[in-house]
């Protein structure tokens, strides 16, 4: 199986700060790689897929990158509602495989 | 719009069997496939398989092999996924997930719509 190794596992920020998130595969996947986030009590949401593409209906100040096996997803201007946890999640093999999540707090 | 609506909450006891509904609304049902993902209290995600709506063919995580039975039943567009020989570990909210793609999938993955998840809980 291919792991997905996340970091930081947790994170503290202001309103306004630029986050940044990295994701980094046990094998190359190449862009086949996704961003979820998940606010408490509710089901993910696609942010990003194909490494890059952003799901329709996102704004733009998110942004992710990266090809092979190191990946990336930045927030620009964190915003309350962006306080939540971020999942990576590859696809470029079977079985589907999720990071360990990335919580976002205010600080 | 397209919809995802899973069954209520369960409470299980160890041994038992919960079987998890799936009902869609707003597309072909049969032209997607669907996932199902779970997640421990205060923990990751964790995918466990899909089925093919249309056929019924199913894969599944080794984790579950012997354990969870995914299936559907076309003439009310839902799918569903059953656990048996259920542990405390299974403790868990259990999410369907539609497949983003028509038909099969060059590659699998959750895509943007999601059910609002159901809480089975294991306890003596």
């Amino acid at each position: 199986d291919i792991q997905m190794t996340q970091s930081p596992s947790s994170l503290s920020a202001s309103v306004g700060d630029r986050v940044t998130i990295t994701c980094r595969a046990s094998q190359g996947i190449s862009n086949y790689l996704a961003w979820l986030q998940q606010k408490p009590g509710k089901a993910p949401k696609s942010l990003i897929y194909g490494a890059s593409s952003l799901q329709s209906g996102v704004p733009s100040k998110f942004n992710g990158s990266g090809s092979g096996t190191d990946f990336t997803l930045t927030i620009s201007s964190l915003q309350p509602e962006d306080f939540a946890t971020y999942y990576c999640q590859q696809y470029g093999g079977s079985p589907l495989t999720f990071g360990g999540g990335t919580k976002v707090e205010i600080k | 719009q397209v919809q995802l609506v899973q069954s209520g909450a369960e409470v299980k006891k160890p041994g038992a069997s919960v079987k998890v509904s799936c009902k869609t609304f707003g597309y072909t049902f049969t032209g997607h496939y669907m996932h199902w993902v779970r997640q421990a209290p205060g923990q990751g995600l964790e995918w466990m398989g899909w089925i093919n709506p249309n056929t019924g063919d199913t894969k599944y995580v080794e984790n579950f092999q012997g354990r969870v039975t995914m299936t559907r039943d076309t003439s009310i567009s839902t799918a569903y996924m059953e656990l048996s020989r259920l542990t405390s570990d299974d403790t868990a909210v259990y999410f369907c997930a539609r497949d983003p793609q028509r038909g099969k999938p060059i590659r699998m993955r959750t895509g943007v719509y999601w059910g609002q998840g159901t809480l089975v809980t294991v306890s003596s």
